[in-house]
């Protein structure tokens, strides 16, 4: 079972930053917290991870909370192209991707 | 490489018959993940390979499902005996080992419609 919690749905306007929250109570101290995107009629695709400290690509940014139960996905400056289901996943040491329903972006022009 | 590819890209089968699936992962890449998806739902994983050993098969997977990796390299996924519920978007991902500080990649899927 999934084991992280995200809104089902959240909407944007275009250039604007997006924040997407997920919540992961659970986590243990060994899980990379993961975000995929899945764009329309596409395989998912990678966008980050992260164990402890925020991070950032080229994509989005990443913050972790400092007790690792939440995190949040940035996209700094969403284009119509991010609409999207996003997927917040924890990996562990079975590295076994255990997808939840996500959180479909809506963006606006 | 070009990523992991996914064959047939799409597959229409009358109730009742077999299909196979194909999958190549990136050449280096030791894991290998199936997922099934339906309309609305995220991806379910179903089985993942470490080489040529399958490490675990999702416990919702009926026995008409059956993979293979035989050389480690590239896999098939074998459905027998289709049902009209088997109809969904097949995904194939691959990732190195110790994958959790990596990421995986996906394939673009093979649509089955059981008709």
């Amino acid at each position: 079972d999934a084991k992280t919690t995200q809104p089902n749905s959240m909407e944007s306007n275009e250039e604007e930053p997006v924040h997407l929250p997920c919540n992961h109570s659970t986590i243990s101290g060994t899980d990379y917290i993961h975000w995929y995107r899945q764009l329309p009629s596409q395989g998912p695709e990678y966008v980050i991870h992260g164990l402890t400290s925020n991070v950032n690509n080229r994509m989005a940014s990443l913050a972790i909370a400092e007790d690792r139960k939440s995190s949040t996905l940035i996209l700094h400056r969403a284009t119509l192209r991010d609409a999207a289901v996003y997927y917040c996943i924890l990996r562990d040491r079975d590295d076994k991707i255990i997808f939840g329903k996500g959180t479909r972006l809506h963006i606006l022009p | 490489d070009t990523g992991v590819s996914q064959d047939p890209r799409h597959k229409i089968t009358k109730r009742g018959q077999n299909v196979t699936f194909r999958c190549d992962p990136i050449s280096e890449h030791n894991r290998l993940y199936w997922y099934r998806q339906t309309l609305g739902q995220g991806p379910e994983f179903l089985t993942y390979f470490q080489n040529e050993a399958q490490l675990e098969k999702s416990r919702l997977l009926s026995d008409r499902f059956s993979a293979e990796r035989p050389k480690g390299s590239f896999s098939t996924l074998e459905i027998q005996r289709t049902e009209q519920g088997d109809s969904a978007m097949y995904l194939c991902a691959s990732s190195l080992i110790g994958g959790m500080n990596t990421e995986a990649f996906f394939g673009q899927g093979t649509r089955l419609t059981v008709v």
